[in-house]
């Protein structure tokens, strides 16, 4: 079976340009959450989405924003780059809405570097 | 608020000797504690979780972390370090009905041979 895929793995943007990030989930997981990796640190909560509703939100500004499709597949779309974005943006699915009962799964990320 | 700190940014051991991997959390209430395994150019895999019941918790690979609430702690541990084990471990917590999870900041695991 195949596991979270996510597109692009690389990318190089511009200051001020915007970036849509795209995952699919694991078949019959419905629930999607996008985390931002920065060199040498953990990976921060950005956004859950669970049948296609907003479930959580991380301490992110506007810029950034989300949404999951009807076939629970997902896009990370950040608005106005700035050097700071620079990460790897990972995505994870699991069954489950919530952490204590739902294992995540995690793709192998899109790295995004900002110029 | 809840946060997570892992001792060490980078631990190297030889092959065949003990790994011991640090994690002290903060959390107001009970806490679900996870070890997850990062290996380069990969996403994370989830090692092993403590949610309820048996403070030992033994996951894949060899791994095991014993929940200490009095020391607010979840040490990773591994008997007999292998080459394959190099990589970067992150210690998360999260807890009932909580959409997201707070990692520390990692430690990157070097195996000497």
């Amino acid at each position: 079976d195949a596991g979270v895929t996510q597109s692009p793995t690389h990318l190089i943007k511009t200051r001020g340009q915007h970036v849509t990030l795209r995952c699919s989930p694991i078949s019959g997981h419905k629930s999607v959450s996008w985390y931002q990796q920065v060199l040498g640190q953990g990976p921060q909560f950005i956004f859950q989405y669970y049948e296609k509703e907003e479930r959580g939100r991380g301490n992110f500004p506007d810029r950034f924003s989300a949404r999951q499709f009807p076939n629970y597949s997902s896009e990370l779309n950040v608005n106005a780059l700035l050097l700071g974005d620079s990460a790897l943006y990972l995505c994870a699915s699991s069954l489950a809405t919530d952490t204590n009962t739902g294992e995540l799964f995690f793709g192998e990320g899109s790295r995004l570097t900002v110029l | 608020a809840q946060s997570v700190t892992q001792l060490g940014s980078h631990v190297s051991v030889s092959e065949g000797a003990l790994v011991l991997l640090r994690c002290n959390y903060s959390s107001s209430v009970p806490p679900y504690l996870f070890w997850y395994v990062q290996y380069p150019n990969q996403g994370l895999q989830l090692l092993l979780k403590y949610t309820t019941g048996a403070t030992l918790v033994k996951g894949i690979n060899g791994f095991e972390a014993e929940f200490k609430k009095s020391e607010t702690s979840f040490h990773l541990t591994k008997p007999s370090a292998h080459m394959s084990d190099a990589a970067e471990y992150f210690c998360a917590v999260s807890f009932q009905g909580a959409q997201k999870l707070v990692f520390g900041q990692g430690t990157r695991l070097t195996i000497n041979p």
